[in-house]
């Protein structure tokens, strides 16, 4: 079984600035896949970035990056230029690869953090 | 595009009542899910739909009857619900799995449920 770790529940950070968070995560698992989630106050679950275990290049999606650790399992996600919009919780997901023929693929998620950013 | 419609926002209804959830997706995916998310948690899975067959139920009661009349649709059928029901449903869908590609769900914008 997979496990999803955020240590920290909540942050704060002024807007214009970088804020990082913490993901580790514990599988068994060679070939997966890591998510970051943001759910702001309206509730809707928004795809943030996604990284392939086997891709040694960190993923980036505009002021949104991470640094994937894979032998420390490590995967926090770094928020540059915080902007207002940018409060939500976050929360840092895992997916194993699906092979052919299984059918449904399964997230863990970790707790959340809570991100607020300050005008 | 990657919008999941689910309808209605809000939904309050009594225990002896019967409701339904509905979500649509027009992605041409093939795997679509069912989500249980209490205030500041994590989502829970429910229901895994692959193809139009459950292929996941994470033992839920079956005062919740899924349904899926067609690989864009999804339900949620409610019935004889407690109040520790009411929560955030969460529809998601994602490509389906046709040999082995990464499976990214994408997720609706949510039914707020109130059982009185």
């Amino acid at each position: 079984a997979q496990t999803v770790t955020q240590s920290q529940p909540e942050m704060s950070v002024q807007e214009a600035e970088t804020v990082t968070l913490s993901c580790t995560y514990d599988t068994s698992e060679n070939n997966y896949y890591l998510f970051w989630y943001k759910q702001p106050p309206s509730r809707q679950m928004i795809l943030v970035i996604r990284q392939e275990a086997y891709k040694q290049q960190n993923a980036t999606e505009n002021r949104f990056s991470v640094n994937f650790q894979k032998a420390a399992k490590s995967f926090s996600l770094k928020i540059s230029d915080s902007q207002l919009g940018d409060t939500a919780m976050y929360f840092c997901a895992f997916m194993k690869h699906a092979y052919e023929g299984t059918s449904g693929s399964r997230l863990t998620f970790g707790e959340g953090t809570q991100l607020t950013v300050n005008p | 595009d990657t919008e999941v419609t689910q309808t209605p926002k809000h939904l309050v209804m009594g225990m002896t009542n019967k409701k339904s959830l509905k979500c649509e997706q027009h992605m041409g995916h093939r795997a679509m899910y069912w989500y249980k998310q209490k205030a500041k948690k994590p989502p829970e899975l429910m229901f895994v739909y692959s193809y139009e067959k459950l292929s996941i139920n994470e033992s839920v009661p079956s005062r919740f009857s899924p349904e899926c009349p067609n690989s864009s649709l999804l339900n949620l059928h409610l019935h004889a619900l407690q109040p520790e029901d009411s929560a955030l449903y969460l529809c998601a869908s994602s490509q389906g799995l046709a040999g082995g590609s990464t499976d990214t769900q994408y997720f609706g914008p949510g039914t707020r449920l109130t059982v009185l």
